[in-house]
């Protein structure tokens, strides 16, 4: 299995509250994806990193920011959680070349 | 920009069945296909991809899946599914450019009964 975790696991928090997901990696991929995962919805692009501070928006974009500062982490916030995030938050990572993503276990995010 | 349909959203068969399910893409650039499965709580694993060559891919887990250019289409298909099988499946189409974003259909439930 590629060496991806994301912490937390599982978080519950309140409306109006900042929260940040991390995105570990040991594979020394230069890129980075986070997705988020809801019923009928499929998997959408939220945010991606081609590189070290160098980052890019996706489809569902509004409300999320990200930073990489360096290559194994990349970090999702939440400035202000909405119950419209309420979700599961997947990373990903590729190689430079490769197609092929690979996937970690997912954040389940409760916003009340 | 690319997008992906996937036919069916569920797909009941019973254990020992063949199956297929559908997947259609729409994309006005050369693309790589890809199926994912998800088994219930578990990140997502890829069980085959399309890049070039061949048109019909070999996964894992007895899976194959056959790209039709003429017909955008990348169905995957199992002669005989097991229990274990149970999943949500995945079809993802980039652009057959390096790296870019996949881009997901909604998923189709598999459910094997027995």
């Amino acid at each position: 299995d590629a060496g991806i975790t994301q912490s937390p696991r599982h978080k519950v928090t309140e409306t109006g509250t900042p929260v940040t997901l991390r995105c570990h990696q040991t594979e020394n991929h230069r890129y980075m994806y986070w997705y988020r995962q809801d019923p009928g919805h499929g998997l959408r692009l939220i945010h991606y990193s081609y590189g070290v501070k160098d980052t890019d928006k996706g489809e569902v974009s509004d409300g999320y920011s990200v930073s990489r500062s360096k290559t194994e982490d990349f970090l999702l916030t939440l400035e202000s959680a909405t119950s419209s995030q309420t979700s599961v938050y997947f990373c990903a990572i590729s190689g430079t070349g490769e197609n092929e993503q690979f996937f970690g276990p997912g954040t389940r995010l409760t916003v009340l | 920009a690319q997008s992906v349909t996937q036919l069916d959203s569920q797909v009941p068969v019973f254990e020992e069945a063949p199956v297929e399910l559908r997947c259609n893409y729409s994309s006005s650039v050369s693309v790589y296909l890809f199926w994912y499965v998800q088994y219930p709580n578990q990140g997502l694993q890829l069980l085959l991809k399309y890049l070039s060559g061949s048109t019909l891919v070999k996964g894992i887990n007895g899976f194959e899946a056959e790209f039709n250019k003429s017909q955008t289409s990348f169905h995957l298909r199992k002669p005989s599914v097991h229990i274990s099988d149970t999943a949500e499946y995945f079809c993802a189409v980039s652009e057959a450019s390096g790296n870019t974003p996949l881009v997901f259909g909604k998923g189709t439930r598999l459910s094997v009964i027995a």
